[in-house]
């Protein structure tokens, strides 16, 4: 399996910009999962999702961010619009409850904001 | 709220030494503790899964214990080389699914 998959790897774009992240869960996983890597903060759970259904978005910052699942294979995070302290390393991964939900997780974006 | 603590927040040991990594958690109710491995500007990698029923997992030089009742794992690495530098994080997972993180472990093994 290639893993879970995200594009693009790096982002950098101007306040006030739409950014749109994407990933690609893992074949037969159920779960997705959204996190955001700041030093200041470490690793924060953003949103995640049951068979495509969001589950818990209550580490949403704010309503300039949403996220979606069109499918089991695809899942989209947008921040519109993008500001300064949006700039972080945004991390997707999924799982299995057949794997005892043990995450795996995709290489990251890495976002700047200027 | 689940808070997970890790220390030291960095290490520094020469090749071939042993050593131990500690996390604790503040709330016992978890579902399983998961250990991760982070190189420099790279994803995560899962490193051992012990579910909440398990005192502990093996996997190479690498061993992790569980104690839920006080909220502590600790992780094991045996004869440890320069290949093993990486910040090393621990999570714990309640029954909501999502997993908290500790803030990691910077290790450096020295050649």
């Amino acid at each position: 399996d290639a893993g879970v998959i995200q594009s693009p790897r790096h982002e950098v774009t101007e306040m006030g910009q739409e950014v749109t992240l994407r990933c690609k869960p893992i074949s037969g996983h159920d779960y997705l999962f959204w996190y955001r890597q700041t030093m200041m903060r470490g690793l924060e759970l953003l949103i995640y999702f049951n068979n495509n259904v969001p589950i818990d978005d209550s580490g949403m910052p704010e309503d300039r961010f949403s996220a979606k699942m069109p499918n089991a294979s695809f899942s989209t995070l947008k921040i519109q619009p993008s500001e300064p302290r949006d700039s972080a390393v945004y991390f997707c991964a999924s799982s299995s409850i057949r794997g005892v939900n043990e995450q795996y997780f995709g290489p990251g974006t890495r976002l700047t904001v200027t | 709220k689940q808070e997970v603590t890790q220390i030291p927040a960095a290490l520094s040991v020469p090749e071939g030494e042993n050593l131990v990594l500690n996390c604790s958690f503040t709330d016992s109710a978890i579902y399983n503790l998961q250990w991760f491995r982070q190189d420099p500007g790279k994803g995560l990698t899962s490193l051992l899964l012990i579910q909440s029923s398990q005192r502990e997992q093996t996997s190479g030089r690498l061993n992790a214990s569980l104690d839920k009742s006080s909220g502590r794992s600790t992780l094991y690495i045996a004869a440890s080389q320069p290949g093993d530098s990486a910040t090393y994080l621990c999570a714990v997972k309640g029954g909501a699914n999502n997993l908290f993180f500790g803030t990691g472990t910077r290790l450096t093994v020295i050649p």
